[in-house]
């Protein structure tokens, strides 16, 4: 299958700051969503992005499926931001969604 | 709008029982997954149904693991005998198309195999 990865896979952060997650993938891509997993392990779906910008408040994604990767951008961290960040990619066989090994942030305040 | 819901939330039980978990996914939503996630990994796919279809179980462990998906609205995933190794959180998730469109999951199953 398509292998995903993702960097860094922990990252500590000071209230307040910026960040920038980063999502490689192997192959072409139909379809890359991110996802926020709590301390609780609640998985929430943060973006729908196969190619493109998005923003939602503090956060934004942008997928280049032509250069196969995407970014995570959280502004202005808070510590509710804290869990892991997903993301998974469906491949263009469309059987499935991959998912990446996540990236652990911890913002502290 | 309801999420998707699973129950029980843990579950323990001794090696060589059998366990059940119950998903209950969005209304409306034609797409259900049954995904298994371990420990400091990403979840990886057990079995995906569209309505009542179950489209892709390659990654299901046949001879121990079953599931249904009645009617096309709720589904449980079956293990029997249950193997230490199955400990893991087991989440639920759906969409309202397939692939293509965003996917939502429930608050998981978390097993314990003793």
């Amino acid at each position: 299958g398509i292998q995903v990865e993702q960097s860094p896979p922990d990252l500590i952060l000071q209230e307040g700051a910026n960040s920038t997650l980063r999502c490689n993938f192997s192959d072409s891509v139909n379809n890359l969503q991110w996802f926020h997993q709590n301390p609780w392990g609640q998985l929430i779906n943060l973006f729908y992005i196969p190619s493109g910008t998005k923003q939602n408040g503090r956060l934004s994604a942008t997928t280049v499926a032509t250069e196969r990767y995407s970014l995570l951008y959280i502004s202005s961290s808070q510590t509710t931001d804290s869990g892991v960040y997903f993301c998974a990619v469906d491949a263009n066989t469309g059987n499935q969604f991959y998912f990446g090994t996540g990236t652990s942030l911890t913002v502290i305040p | 709008e309801a999420g998707v819901v699973q129950s029980p939330r843990y579950k323990i039980i001794e090696k060589k029982q059998p366990v059940a978990f119950w998903c209950n996914p969005i209304s409306g939503h034609n797409t259900l997954y049954w995904y298994l996630q371990n420990l400091g990994q990403g979840p990886e796919l057990l079995i995906r149904y569209e309505n009542e279809e179950a489209v892709d179980d390659s990654q299901l462990p046949k001879d121990r693991f079953s599931a249904e998906r009645l009617k096309g609205v709720d589904s449980t995933l079956k293990i029997q005998p249950a193997e230490l190794g199955d400990s893991a959180v087991y989440l639920c998730a759906s969409s309202l198309w397939g692939q293509n469109s965003p996917l939502h999951f429930g608050n998981g199953t978390r097993l314990t195999v003793t």
